[in-house]
C-alpha cells in the first residue's frame, strides 16, 4: 500500500514554544490531506482539511491560528502548533487521500507539553 | 443519528476464533469502505477497501459490503494475538467529500 510519512514521532516541548509536524505521501500524489487529534481510548477527531495550494479547512471549535496547516506541495503537508501549552498533549496523526478516496494514515505524533 | 455506528467493545476472543466486526451506516450515498487496524500509539493502518457493494478477501481477512441495509462487516479467520488492535471503519459518498469514522472496536485475541 501507499506509505505516508509522518515526522517526528514523538516531541517533548516546553509551554510556549512551537513545534512543527510534517507529513509526506511517499509514492502518490495526495489531493488532500487531514490532520486528526486522538485521545487515549478515543477515535479521530477530524482537526482540519488540507488541499494543495489552498487554505485548510478546520472543523468547529480548531482555532487556526494555534493549528497553521500549511499544504506546500501535492506530497507534503505541515501542522504547526503555536505557542503550545499542556493542554495540546496529545497524538496528532495525518492521513492522505488517493485519487481512488483510498486514505492512508501517517504513524502519528506523540506531542507532550511541559 | 450518527453518520456511522460501531459497537466499541471490547470484544475478546481465544486465538484461532473467527472475529466478526461491523458497522452500520445512515447515509445511503457512501461508496467507499475501507477498514482500519490500529495498534496503540501508532496511525491506523489500511487493511481492507472496497467501493460499492460485495465481498473482498485477503487472506484471513474479508470485507463485506451490503448497501441495502447500510451494514459492512470485517471477517477475520484463525484469529491471532498480533491481531489485538482496534479495528475502524471508514466511508465516504464520493470524490472530494470527508471520511466518515466509527468509533473503533477493541479487540483481544488470546493465547
Amino acid at each position: 500500500g501507499a506509505v505516508v510519512s509522518q515526522h517526528p514521532s514523538r516531541v517533548i516541548c516546553k509551554s510556549g514554544t512551537s513545534v512543527k509536524i510534517e507529513c509526506r505521501s511517499l509514492d502518490f500524489q495526495a489531493t488532500t490531506m487531514f490532520w486528526y487529534r486522538q485521545f487515549p481510548k478515543q477515535s479521530l477527531m477530524l482537526m482540519a482539511t488540507s488541499n494543495e495550494g489552498s487554505k485548510a479547512t478546520y472543523e468547529q471549535g480548531v482555532e487556526k491560528d494555534k493549528f497553521l496547516i500549511n499544504h506546500a506541495s501535492l506530497t507534503l503537508s505541515t501542522l504547526t502548533v503555536t505557542s503550545a501549552h499542556p493542554e495540546d498533549s496529545s497524538f496528532y496523526i495525518c492521513s492522505a487521500r488517493t485519487t481512488i478516496e483510498k486514505l492512508f494514515f501517517g504513524s502519528g505524533t506523540q506531542l507532550s507539553v511541559l | 443519528q450518527k453518520e456511522v455506528e460501531q459497537d466499541p467493545g471490547p470484544l475478546s476472543v481465544p486465538e484461532g476464533a473467527i472475529v466478526s466486526l461491523n458497522c452500520t451506516y445512515s447515509n445511503s450515498a457512501f461508496q467507499y469502505f475501507m477498514w482500519y487496524r490500529q495498534y496503540s500509539r501508532k496511525g491506523p493502518e489500511l487493511l481492507m477497501y472496497t467501493y460499492s457493494s460485495g465481498n473482498k478477501e485477503d487472506g484471513r481477512f474479508t470485507a463485506q459490503v451490503d448497501k441495502s441495509s447500510k451494514y459492512i462487516s470485517l471477517f477475520i479467520r484463525d484469529s491471532q494475538p498480533s491481531d489485538s488492535a482496534t479495528y475502524l471503519c471508514a466511508m465516504s459518498a464520493r470524490t472530494g467529500n470527508q471520511f466518515y469514522f466509527g468509533t473503533g472496536t477493541s479487540l483481544t485475541v488470546i493465547p
